[in-house]
């Protein structure tokens, strides 16, 4: 029945070394997002990507990379966490078509990331 | 540009009574989509409804209601007789057209229910 799956739930990481996180989804929907939401505050879209075509937002950092080698999955590189990258990480996925895109968002249970 | 307001920080009640979530909305389209999203303690994001700014009919969905008033730019959430599962923090959220997707957050609103 799980739509969106994060994997890990938590995860624990060393300042400066690399970490991935991971999502896949089973509603074959063509955009997948990941968000960064931090304590108290509202979720924060880094990325998203349209079928293929990957979307960055102007102000994510060069230290976020996204991979999407299929429909399914997409992966949250962190290529040198620092402390402020302690967060909850959030994949959400919807399903757009050209000239329609205000369809609902459905979240993952989100990713939380410890950095030490 | 795009902001979406919720003033109310936290919101404390009693079970069984009613509370209504306050959202104010600013952007510059005419076509645009709200949303509302739930995010218990467990972190996910539930998604509750979602309103075109063509459509300001007010819907209810159980103990949920939902009041869009483009006259004022707001789009509150009522849930009556309020239970404790009921306590989360709410998003109220704002989508705009073109080929951004992208969904602009309010801060939240903290809901506590006390039994």
């Amino acid at each position: 029945d799980a739509m969106v799956i994060q994997n890990p739930r938590y995860q624990v990481t060393q300042f400066g070394k690399p970490v991935t996180l991971s999502c896949s989804q089973t509603l074959n929907h063509n955009v997948m997002y990941w968000y960064q939401q931090k304590s108290s505050q509202a979720p924060k879209l880094l990325f998203h990507y349209y079928d293929k075509d990957f979307n960055n937002e102007a102000d994510t950092p060069d230290n976020f990379q996204s991979r999407r080698p299929n429909t399914s999955f997409c992966f949250l590189d962190i290529r040198s966490p620092g402390l402020g990258d302690a967060a909850m990480y959030l994949c959400a996925t919807s399903r757009e078509s050209a000239g329609n895109s205000y369809n609902e968002q459905f979240f993952g249970p989100g990713t939380r990331l410890t950095v030490l | 540009a795009q902001k979406v307001t919720q003033a109310q920080t936290e919101i404390s009640v009693v079970e069984k009574e009613d509370v209504t979530l306050d959202c104010v909305y600013e952007t510059r389209d005419t076509t645009y989509y709200l949303f509302w999203y739930k995010q218990p303690p467990s972190g996910e994001l539930v998604f509750l409804i979602r309103r075109n700014s063509f459509d300001e009919q007010n819907e209810i969905s159980g103990r949920y209601s939902w009041n869009f008033q483009k006259s004022t730019s707001s789009f509150n959430f009522t849930i009556t007789a309020s239970q404790v599962v009921d306590s989360a923090v709410y998003f109220c959220a704002l989508s705009f057209g073109g080929s951004n997707y992208k969904l602009t957050f309010g801060k939240g609103t903290l809901l506590t229910v006390n039994p």
